[in-house]
């Protein structure tokens, strides 16, 4: 099993510009998660879907959208990259016998310029 | 909503000591507690969780306590190695949502 996985690593944009980051698990998990972390924040909910066709909004949706495009994958876009965006954004996963447990990826380094 | 603190930010330790975080919630309906580590580069994993019906949970060198009236739970680490040295996260929820609320982090030094 390869977990979840993000793409892409790393990024730049300069700001204005749009990009969708990718997150795939194969788990078999009902509920995904995008989160984002800068230094001493700790890791924030940007959006969540709890189940298949469903999204909602976490402690800091604006700028994001997303879409859960079936139970494996689930998107993060930005559609115009502000300064304030540069972050390390991940994807988690949970649900199964584990249920609460986090399963993160390995993590986007995003800067915006 | 959920609100938790924790600390220390970051706690500086000599290989072989015991280290202490502590984190505090606001929620009483809060019934999960895990424990992530995240080593630097990485993804944070999670090392140990507790539930509220337990006041106490080992795993080798590593120990969660809770005590649900206080709403605090903290980690313990003892006999530290240079291994142990990354960015602890604690987190809670509640209920069916299970969408947690993280601490901010505190960064464990481990000297050799």
């Amino acid at each position: 099993n390869a977990g979840v996985t993000q793409t892409p690593k790393f990024q730049v944009l300069k700001t204005g510009q749009s990009m969708t980051l990718q997150c795939a698990q194969d788990m078999n998990h009902n509920s995904m998660y995008w989160y984002r972390q800068d230094p001493g924040m700790g890791l924030r909910l940007i959006y969540y879907s709890a189940s298949e066709g469903t999204t909602d909004k976490g402690e800091v949706p604006n700028g994001y959208n997303v879409s859960r495009l079936n139970k494996r994958e689930f998107s993060l876009r930005l559609e115009s990259a502000a300064p304030s965006q540069t972050s390390v954004y991940f994807c988690a996963s949970s649900g199964g016998s584990s249920l609460n447990e986090q399963f993160f990826g390995p993590g986007t380094r995003l800067t915006v310029l | 909503g959920e609100n938790v603190e924790q600390h220390p930010s970051t706690l500086s330790v000599q290989e072989g000591d015991s280290a202490v975080i502590k984190c505090t919630y606001s929620d009483s309906a809060s019934n999960y507690f895990p424990w992530y580590k995240q080593e630097l580069g990485k993804r944070p994993q999670l090392i140990i969780d507790i539930r509220s019906n337990v006041g106490e949970k080992k795993d080798q060198r590593i120990a969660v306590t809770l005590n649900k009236t206080a709403k605090h739970f903290s980690l313990h680490i003892t006999e530290t190695q240079p291994e142990d040295s990354a960015v602890y996260f604690c987190a809670c929820s509640s209920g069916g949502s299970y969408i947690p609320t993280f601490g901010r982090g505190t960064s464990l030094i481990v000297h050799p």
